[in-house]
């Protein structure tokens, strides 16, 4: 079964500075990778989604993540983060063929000024 | 980009009532899904849902927990009789068929509260 670890629960970062938002998976084979942000009284919006190929991905915003099978990795960045970032960010899973997200527990991003 | 909408954002109710959630997914999406969300915890997967049927559950989804969608109407997850572990913000998401199943839409979440 798959399972999604974000390790960071809070992160504040200085706006203009750089973000790394961590997360791991598990999973035998390669999964499908997503990251979701969350803004107050919204649905979860897709930043950026892996299926296969290149193991950089580009998503909206300035967000990218990097599959590293080899660490069972992807993890969020960006290069500079703006206030309008501070927002809620889940890591999810999916086994290909199968029809269920398994979440991180998310990371609450904080970008001050 | 597409919409997911979900009614009502907030829903108080006593234990032992019913309740209904409503979904209104992405006009073109056949595949629909409900997650739960217990504050402070993980997003987890609670059923999904495909030409009229349910696809998968986990074990979150007790026997008091149906789901449907009449007519091409509301995709609603009905609780009767509803109990206190039950209080939880409700997430309803669509997806297409094709590779684009995989990427889910998810609505804004109602939040469940049962005294």
């Amino acid at each position: 079964a798959q399972s999604v670890t974000q390790p960071d629960a809070r992160v504040t970062v200085s706006e203009g500075a750089s973000l790394q938002l961590r997360c791991k998976y598990s999973y035998s084979g390669t999964p499908y990778l997503f990251w979701y942000v969350q803004y107050p009284r919204q649905g979860l919006q897709l930043l950026l989604k892996y299926y296969s190929g290149d193991p950089v991905v580009q998503g909206v915003n300035g967000f990218e993540a990097e599959f590293i099978k080899s660490n069972s990795s992807f993890h969020l960045r960006k290069a500079s983060v703006h206030w309008s970032d501070s927002a809620v960010y889940f890591c999810a899973v999916s086994a290909p063929g199968n029809y269920k997200y398994v979440f991180g527990a998310g990371t609450r991003l904080k970008v001050i000024a | 980009g597409p919409k997911v909408l979900q009614i009502p954002s907030h829903q108080i109710i006593d234990m032992g009532q019913m309740v209904t959630l409503n979904c209104d997914p992405v006009s073109n999406h056949l595949y629909f899904y409900w997650y739960k969300q217990i504050l402070g915890q993980q997003m987890e997967f609670l059923v999904n849902f495909y030409n009229g049927k349910v696809m998968e559950k986990s074990k979150l989804f007790k026997d008091q927990f149906s789901v449907e969608r009449p007519d091409g109407s509301y995709f609603t997850l009905k609780i009767q009789p509803t109990a206190l572990e039950d209080s939880a913000v409700y997430f309803c998401a669509s997806s297409f068929p094709g590779l684009g199943y995989a990427e889910q839409f998810f609505g804004p979440g109602t939040r469940l509260t049962v005294l």
